[in-house]
């Protein structure tokens, strides 16, 4: 059974502190997503990579960046989060054919 | 670039009935069109996909449409059930392993 797995489904940090979200993936897929999801917006591209060390910045990436240094994981960095960053943070892969798989979600609240 | 809307962003039925949702895209060059479900906690999940070339596409009680020509695609849930109560997204990208710009959703709820 093909699997995504993050880090953690809930999280809560301060204000200026580093935070990493990281996302796993079992099925060998070249290409790794990072979305957020927040209400009456839908689900908004921040990072995509479409191979180990390449990243593409998406429809929102600032003040975010993303590390791919194994085909299997995609890190999200928040460098210094803001609680504008409250939100649930998806990650989805995909393979050649297209089928984007997501995983389960990190809701992190940003106090 | 592309973008998709969505309706209605709430949607409630009684079991049995027939759930539709609907999707409109700017983009000509779009020809990828999946949609998801996304229950309670957890993250979206595709149920149905339909390329540029095909018109309509069914599995099970699930089709979607599509008109290129008017730049809309339908969602079509038949003999609903509670368990298809959930938020479902629609979905358009230029290829099927590119970015995909999502609808904010539809609120389905099934009334037993």
């Amino acid at each position: 059974d093909v699997k995504v797995t993050q880090s953690s489904r809930y999280l809560v940090k301060r204000t200026g502190e580093k935070v990493f979200l990281e996302c796993v993936q079992d099925m060998d897929h070249e290409n790794m997503f990072w979305y957020r999801q927040d209400p009456g917006l839908g689900l908004r591209l921040i990072y995509f990579s479409y191979d180990v060390k390449m990243k593409e910045k998406g429809d929102i990436p600032e003040g975010y960046s993303v590390s791919r240094e194994k085909k299997e994981r995609f890190s999200l960095i928040l460098e210094s989060a803001s609680t504008n960053q409250t939100s649930m943070y998806l990650c989805a892969s995909s393979g050649a054919g297209g089928h984007k798989y997501f995983g389960p979600g990190t809701r992190l609240t940003v106090t | 670039g592309e973008n998709v809307e969505q309706h209605p962003s709430t949607l409630s039925v009684q079991e049995g009935d027939s759930a539709v949702i609907k999707c409109t895209y700017s983009d000509s060059a779009s020809n990828y069109f999946p949609w998801y479900k996304q229950e309670l906690g957890k993250g979206p999940q595709l149920i149905i996909d339909i390329r540029s070339n095909v018109g309509e596409k069914k599995d099970q009680r699930i089709a979607v449409t599509l008109n290129k020509t008017a730049k809309h695609f339908s969602l079509h849930i038949t003999e609903t059930q509670p368990e298809d109560s959930a938020v479902y997204f629609c979905a358009a990208s230029p290829w099927s392993q590119g970015n995909l710009i999502f609808g904010k959703g539809t609120k389905l709820s099934v009334k037993p």
